[in-house]
């Protein structure tokens, strides 16, 4: 069966620290990965990554893709507290019983002032 | 544009019964997925919809179904009811699948 790992599940920071997320897959027919920032509310879409080694890059937060040792990973620099979030990594594949997007269980990331 | 709207947010039940739950796609979107989100599970696939046809189904038992209407807008319903049906269920959009998909606000279910 298609999985999706995340770690750390849970992490405490400070503001201004630098946290990395990862995200290691194995799925087939692999189409993309997406990271989703989810509070307590809907999942809103942060990143879509398709090709190996190209960072995507938005304010503080950037990812990357490696297509080879099938991982993704999420940075925020200089974090805030309202980056206190649940981060999602979906992949993306063509469809089947686990759905077009297959989830981690997400990082819980919590910023303290 | 307005986004993924769904309704109603918040519902309580009694084991038992039955619920339906409706979900509005971004204008233009013509995939809509549907997803339970439990603290324990996270985020499970339940069903996928385009043109009006179920595409892909998850492993949920059949008490678990729903349709899609022509102007793309879907419902899901859940008969008898359970304790472990109380949930957060998401649904989000897309133009086509497999696409980006966006989600709605989602509605909480309690089930006494």
């Amino acid at each position: 069966e298609d999985k999706v790992v995340q770690s750390p599940l849970s992490l405490v920071v400070h503001e201004g620290d630098t946290v990395t997320l990862n995200c290691s897959y194995e799925v087939t027919n692999f189409r993309s990965l997406l990271w989703y920032k989810q509070e307590k509310k809907a999942p809103t879409f942060l990143f879509m990554l398709t090709s190996s080694g190209i960072e995507k890059k938005s304010g503080r937060l950037s990812s990357i893709l490696d297509k080879k040792e099938l991982f993704s990973i999420l940075n925020i620099t200089a974090t805030q507290t309202g980056d206190s979030a649940v981060y999602l990594c979906a992949v993306g594949n063509y469809g089947g019983s686990q759905g077009n997007l297959i989830f981690g269980k997400g990082t819980k990331l919590s910023v303290k002032p | 544009k307005a986004g993924v709207t769904q309704t109603p947010r918040y519902l309580i039940k009694t084991r038992g019964q039955q619920v339906t739950l409706s979900c509005s796609p971004i204008s233009g979107h013509r995939s809509v997925s549907w997803y339970q989100q439990t603290p324990g599970q996270g985020l499970q696939f339940l069903f996928e919809y385009f043109s009006e046809t179920q595409r892909n189904k998850g492993n949920f038992p059949g008490r678990f179904s729903g349709r899609q209407f022509s102007n793309s807008r879907s419902e899901m319903n859940v008969s008898t009811l359970e304790l472990g049906d109380s949930a957060l269920y998401l649904c989000a959009s897309s133009f086509f699948p497999p696409e980006t998909q966006y989600f709605g606000p989602g509605t909480r279910l309690l089930v006494l």
